[in-house]
């Protein structure tokens, strides 16, 4: 059972908009702006998409978003690609010595 | 770039020992915090362990004791020593630098360990 709650599945149509959530507890997403998303395609290493709730590192498209409420977090992919397809992670700042990852949501573009 | 390179996975029985490196080269490794992430076969991502740039280590209950996280700045180099190895270690180990806090900025491409008697 992983320490953040995410939803199994997600799909989408090309062009669509889809979003994860991911809901940890009081003392984690609740309480620190460090939340962060992870892109996973099969086989290959996982690729920070969003960190600190909403910022995005250099090169990743103003396509994925992010937002956080109380102690449930948000990714929102909008303009759906079939490139999209892939396993998402969210992940979590729960004080020291407590690094938190969500069990990830698959992305299918339909 | 940044790059970070895991070596040193393989097969070994339970109640053996594995040490794992990673070799990161393209930015100033002594300043920056490292973590251990791993994946389990079709499973998600668990954080492992953390060595600090001044050598703070903390560790998932699920390896303390088992596991030790090492580096030497000069060689640019992140270790882990694996120990008392059960099956339900088995999955692929990331190496993966921290930027702010708990973001895993940089990973790398992962080595397999399985454990299997």
């Amino acid at each position: 059972q992983s320490a953040l709650t995410q939803p199994p599945s997600a799909s989408g149509s090309p062009g669509q908009s889809v979003t994860i959530s991911c809901t940890g507890t009081s003392t984690d997403v609740d309480d620190y702006k460090y939340v962060s998303w992870y892109q996973q395609h099969p086989g290959k290493a996982p690729k920070l998409i969003l960190y600190e709730v909403s910022k995005r590192p250099s090169g990743v498209p103003d396509r994925f978003s992010g937002s956080k409420s109380g102690d449930t977090a948000s990714l929102t992919v909008s303009g759906l690609q079939p490139d999209d397809e892939a396993d998402y992670y969210c992940s979590s700042y729960g004080g020291i010595n407590r690094k938190l990852f969500g069990g990830g949501t698959r992305l299918t573009v339909l | 770039d940044v790059q970070l390179v895991e070596s040193g996975g393989g097969l070994t029985k339970p109640g053996g020992s594995l040490k794992l490196s990673c070799a990161a080269s393209g930015f100033k490794f002594g300043d920056y915090e490292m973590n251990w992430v791993r994946q389990a076969p079709g499973k998600g991502l668990e954080w492992i362990s953390y060595i600090s740039a001044t050598d703070n280590r903390y560790y998932a209950d699920s390896v303390k004791g088992r596991f030790i996280i090492s580096r030497d700045n000069a060689r640019n180099s992140l270790s882990l020593q694996m120990s008392s190895l059960r099956v339900e270690d088995t999955a692929v180990y990331f190496c993966a630098r921290e930027g702010t806090m708990s973001t895993f900025d940089s990973w790398g491409q992962g080595t397999l360990v399985t454990v299997s008697s």
